[in-house]
């Protein structure tokens, strides 16, 4: 199976700040690269398809660039509603496989 | 309003069995493959199964396989999965998603989770 590592784990960021999260897979998986939001409670949503496609209805402070192994997902100015936890997820190849997580909480 | 709504969830003892099941609506479901996804209490995602479009083909993680079994039916619009020998490990919230037409395992649509309970 093809891992995916997401780092930073937790970070801590203000209103208005760039945040910027990385997602390494274990091997290249072309764009092959979709990252979601989790908030408390509620089902994922997706935010970008295809390494850097943005989802229909998501903000545009929400970017996503990247191929082969190394992604970046980038929220440019944090507004409250975005406090959340954030997955990158393979799509590659059968299983489908996700990292693991990053949680931004407000600074 | 595209929508999916899982239901079947609850308490079941180890080696128990339960029938998840997700309605979908304001889709063509008979087009889409389909997804499900668990996620452990205070854990990550973590993929469970799939089906494609008109049920020929499945998938099963490891974890899973030999002991879940998904499947669809198109005329009422409904996903399943069938969970026999369950075991402490498979509590989690089981989520159904869609596959984003044309985009590989891109899940646009997701349920709000149904809560499975393995324990004495």
């Amino acid at each position: 199976d093809i891992q995916m590592t997401q780092s930073p784990s937790s970070l801590s960021a203000s209103v208005g700040d760039r945040v910027t999260i990385t997602c390494r897979a274990s091997q290249s998986i072309s764009s092959y690269l979709n990252w979601y939001q989790q908030k408390p409670g509620k089902a994922p949503k997706l935010l970008i398809y295809a390494a850097s496609i943005l989802q229909s209805g998501v903000p545009s402070r929400f970017s996503g660039s990247g191929s082969g192994t190394d992604f970046t997902l980038t929220i440019s100015s944090l507004q409250p509603e975005d406090f959340a936890t954030f997955y990158c997820q393979q799509s590659y190849i059968t299983p489908p496989t996700f990292g693991q997580g990053t949680k931004v909480e407000i600074k | 309003e595209v929508q999916v709504v899982e239901s079947g969830g609850g308490l079941v003892q180890p080696g128990g069995s339960l029938r998840l099941s997700c309605a979908a609506s304001g889709f063509t479901f008979s087009s889409n493959w389909m997804h499900w996804v668990r996620q452990a209490p205070g854990k990550g995602l973590v993929w469970v199964s799939h089906i494609n479009n008109d049920g020929s083909s499945t998938s099963y993680a490891d974890s899973v396989k030999g002991r879940f079994t998904v499947s669809r039916d198109n005329a009422k619009k409904t996903l399943y999965l069938q969970m026999n020998s369950l075991r402490a490990e498979d509590t989690a919230v089981y989520y159904c998603a869609r596959v984003r037409p044309g985009s590989p395992d891109a899940f646009d649509i997701w349920g709000l989770g149904t809560m499975v309970t393995v324990s004495s």
